[in-house]
């Protein structure tokens, strides 16, 4: 199998700052894109999602832009906390097209400094 | 509970046994997924059931890879004579229908250790 997973992107901050997480898609025909969080351990959780006809989306602590022309997707997380340490993936899905499948990212590691 | 409930959530097993994985989904959810995640990495999907639709099986690695679904609730995946590159976490997500933008909703998995 692939190593490159092994060697997860890494981004660490200080507890209090913002975290950017970054997301480069493969296919311009995407027009639905979910962030998930996987700590040690668990499954992947939901976070926040975002449809093609939206370039920003807000939660509880989150935002998530979506730019299509570079085809981009970034997650913020402010006042980020230590319980916000997992991996960060996002996913691809082409909805239009009535598929399915969710298209994943190899993930962000998020270290949070107290 | 209210989540994507998996079992078990550990199993080790020689080279060689079958092992079978359960997974329940959240209830009224129509489309449940299978996934496998190696260490580090991230999901590779493995199979698809929506409703009383044929599966989508494109994704299982190999003929000694099965899964089944009753209706819409529990679903099985079978490993036979299984190998050490079959040490993964498998795991089970649900949505609400398979129209693609709705979240998957995922259980904890499976951790799967072929000595």
């Amino acid at each position: 199998g692939e190593s490159v997973g092994l060697h997860l992107p890494t981004l660490s901050v200080q507890e209090g700052d913002n975290s950017i997480i970054n997301c480069a898609y493969s296919n311009s025909a995407s027009d639905y894109f979910i962030w998930y969080k996987q700590e040690s351990g668990k499954g992947p959780q939901f976070i926040i999602d975002i449809r093609s006809n939206m370039d920003k989306r807000q939660g509880q602590r989150v935002t998530v832009l979506l730019n299509k022309t570079v085809k981009h997707l970034s997650l913020q997380i402010a006042a980020t906390q230590p319980g916000d340490s997992a991996v960060y993936f996002c996913a691809e899905n082409m909805s239009g097209a009535g598929s399915y499948q969710l298209t994943f990212g190899k993930g962000t590691k998020l270290s949070v400094i107290p | 509970g209210a989540g994507v409930s998996q079992s078990p959530s550990n199993k080790v097993t020689e080279k060689g046994k079958d092992v079978e994985l359960r997974c329940d989904p959240i209830s009224g959810h129509t489309a449940l997924y299978w996934y496998r995640q190696r260490l580090g990495q991230g999901l590779e999907f493995l199979i698809y059931f929506q409703g009383n639709s044929a599966p989508d099986k494109s994704g299982l690695p190999s003929d000694r890879f099965s899964a089944e679904r009753t209706g819409e609730s529990v679903s099985t995946l079978t490993i036979q004579r299984t190998q050490q590159e079959d040490s993964a976490v498998y795991l089970c997500a649900s949505s609400l229908d398979a129209h693609g933008n709705q979240p998957q909703h995922f259980g904890d998995g499976t951790r799967l250790s072929i000595l």
